[in-house]
């Protein structure tokens, strides 16, 4: 069955970088996109954006144009997220999910930024 | 950006009753939208997708409908395991937008 499972809770201060993985099992990898969304504490699901593994090709939304990276290593069925410098409001629970549509989700993220 | 707007935010429920979610978009969305389950502490579980076609696995009391700018989700006499909250998702434009949720609680 289609698996999604994603690195571990991150503390970090502000200013500074975290790298959050997923490593997808179960189906083909590089057929699928995978999708960033996060949720602030409190808050409604939030899209950050998009990567298609087989040819590398992003879609960020507006707001995190500049400060995110997404990646994927085909070799490792395995996206990443990086998001840079990090501020209080960017705490949050990041989850990854199959293609635009979001039909399999990953356990999720916690990203804390506190100094 | 399309906006998504659900009502009612929350809502009381019993178990057995029937319960209907409503999603409005600021624009036409064809069928690309997807109805979402998420319990606290949990990811969210998609539910339906392409307005009305139940996701593999779901029980059958969850059904959705809708066209154009209005979306439905609705379930059928509601079990304990289905107090949580539900979100509408469009993927029809980018940026993907989702609704602000509905918390579903038990009377």
């Amino acid at each position: 069955q289609v698996q999604l499972v994603q690195s571990g809770a991150e503390v970090k201060k502000p200013g500074a970088s975290v790298k959050v993985s997923c490593k997808a099992s179960g189906y083909s990898f590089p057929s699928y996109g995978i999708t960033w969304v996060r949720q602030a504490p409190g808050q409604r699901l939030e899209w950050m954006g998009w990567i298609t593994p087989y040819n590398r090709n992003t879609n960020y939304a507006q707001k995190f144009q500049g400060r995110v990276t997404m990646t994927a290593d085909t070799s490792t069925s395995t996206a990443y997220m990086e998001l840079r410098g990090l501020r209080s409001d960017d705490t949050a629970v990041y989850y990854c999910a199959r293609q635009e549509t979001l039909d399999s989700w990953g356990q999720g993220t916690l990203v804390t930024v506190s100094s | 950006d399309i906006q998504m707007t659900q009502s009612p935010s929350s809502l009381s429920a019993s178990v057995g009753d029937r319960v209907t979610i409503t999603c409005r978009a600021s624009q036409g969305i064809r069928n690309d939208l997807g109805w979402y389950q998420q319990k606290p502490g949990k990811a969210p579980k998609r539910l339906i997708y392409a307005v009305s076609s139940l996701q593999s696995g779901v029980p059958s009391r969850f059904s959705g409908s809708g066209s154009g700018t209005e979306f439905t989700l609705t379930i059928t006499s509601l079990q304990p395991e289905d107090f949580a909250t539900y979100y509408c998702l469009q993927h029809d434009t980018y940026p993907i937008t989702f609704g602000q949720g509905t918390r579903l609680e038990i009377k």
